[in-house]
């Protein structure tokens, strides 16, 4: 039973336009939400955070929203550029045990 | 400043077989945590230790050991190899806050046959 969801494996848009990643959840005693983003050969590596008392944080050509009523968060790319492509992975923290659960991931793909 | 690091950076053993993957950080975190990554599963989580001499299972610790060594290092054992442990193995690091935000190593790729 998978807790946090990444529906779509893989996205492709066009460079400069903007890029969506979704993740779904189902589990309410997540509290807090992240984004990592992973190249192939390395290791995954922090994007941007959400704590469940806000509704979106934004950080330079990424901004993550978050719908509690809905169970859903989104990544958005602004404008995407190439370097973008990677797999990214939302992870989600149950605040009763502490542990972090992560969605299976998007392949993102930036056409120049 | 290396970070996470992993070693070793890939290997082949066959089934039966033992092997412990090293973790190492030099970032002054509390928490350690050890995950597999495979194909359409996302990174799942083996085991965790919140701080120096304390082990914690997570979703998927059958078949796997740790040790929390010191606050530096923190390895991860298989007695027994068997063809389901084929993965990638990524360790991780957090400052143990409660929002933290975890580092990882660059993995290791494991093969059993």
């Amino acid at each position: 039973d998978q807790q946090v969801k990444q529906n779509s494996p893989s996205l492709s848009v066009q460079e400069g336009r903007i890029s969506i990643l979704n993740c779904d959840y189902t589990n309410s005693m997540f509290d807090y939400f992240l984004w990592y983003k992973k190249y192939p050969a390395e290791g995954p590596t922090f994007l941007i955070s959400i704590s469940s008392i806000k509704d979106k944080n934004e950080d330079g050509r990424f901004t993550v929203f978050l719908n509690k009523s809905a169970k859903h968060l989104s990544l958005h790319i602004v404008p995407s550029q190439p370097g973008d492509s990677a797999v990214y992975f939302c992870a989600a923290r149950d605040s009763g045990t502490y542990k972090y659960i992560f969605g299976t991931g998007t392949r993102l793909k930036v056409l120049a | 400043n290396a970070g996470v690091t992993q070693t070793p950076k890939f290997q082949v053993l066959k089934t039966g077989q033992s092997m412990t993957l090293q973790c190492a950080q030099d970032m002054n975190h509390n928490s350690m945590y050890w995950y597999r990554q495979d194909p359409g599963m996302g990174l799942r989580l083996i085991y965790y230790s919140a701080s120096e001499g304390t082990t914690d299972k997570g979703e998927v610790p059958n078949g796997y050991n740790v040790s929390r060594l010191n606050k530096r290092e923190f390895s991860l054992r298989l007695e027994s190899a068997a063809p389901s442990q084929t993965s990638v193995y990524f360790c991780a690091t957090g400052q143990g806050a409660i929002q933290e935000t975890q580092y990882f190593g660059p993995g290791t790729r494991l093969l059993v046959l």
